[in-house]
């Protein structure tokens, strides 16, 4: 049973550039959700898709947006990138409702040059 | 102020130690609670949920206070191989949809 898989695992941009991150939910799981998470810092909620669409987001301007596929697979786009967008980026993906727990995938970590 | 809130230690116990650590939220909307483990360079991993009447997973023992808003994690007989950071995490109900609010996490160092 393959858990959430995430490509690539690592990306180099440079400032300007777009970027697209892809995300396969654990199977079974319809909630993908997508956290930034920066170095020493916790996970920041991005934002979360449910039966492809956007129904949660966090404090991210729009340069983020995302996508949600029917086979519930997901993608995040981030547009004119800035060097505070390193990072690596998390999906977490769920089944069932907020008080189920989210399961991650090892992230791809982003740099900007 | 964030709206979780954790001390960003680290802890550095020897092994066998009891070791607690603490968390507070600042969103009385919050319905659910769990605490993540995170080796350094990896993904979160759920440790265990945190339930209003405590519980506990072998050396592990989670409370909540909801009056307090407030979350601990106890570790017992502390192992080297517990070294990692310890993520709080609140889910906040909104409208039909939740999101996850992370702590910035507490880093736990065990010394033989």
């Amino acid at each position: 049973d393959a858990g959430v898989t995430q490509s690539p695992t690592h990306l180099i941009k440079t400032r300007g550039q777009q970027v697209t991150l892809r995300c396969s939910p654990k199977s079974g799981h319809d909630t993908v959700s997508w956290y930034q998470q920066a170095l020493g810092q916790g996970p920041q909620f991005i934002f979360q898709y449910y039966e492809e669409e956007e129904r949660q987001r966090g404090n991210f301007p729009d340069r983020f947006s995302g996508h949600q596929f029917p086979n519930y697979s997901s993608e995040l786009n981030v547009n004119a990138l800035l060097l505070g967008d390193s990072a690596l980026y998390l999906c977490a993906s769920s089944y069932g409702g907020p008080n189920q727990p989210q399961h991650f995938g090892d992230g791809t970590r982003l740099s900007i040059l | 102020r964030k709206e979780v809130e954790q001390d960003p230690g680290p802890f550095n116990v020897p092994e066998g130690a009891t070791v607690a650590f603490n968390c507070t939220y600042s969103n009385s909307a919050s319905q659910s609670f769990f605490w993540y483990r995170q080796d350094c360079r990896k993904e979160p991993k759920l440790l265990m949920s945190v339930y209003s009447s405590g519980n506990e997973d072998g050396r592990f023992t989670a409370q909540l206070n909801r009056a307090s808003q407030y979350i601990s994690l106890l570790i017992r007989d502390s192992k080297l191989s517990d070294s990692a950071t310890y993520l709080c995490v609140v889910n906040i109900n909104l409208d039909s949809s939740y999101k996850l609010i992370f702590g910035s996490g507490t880093r736990l160092l065990v010394r033989p």
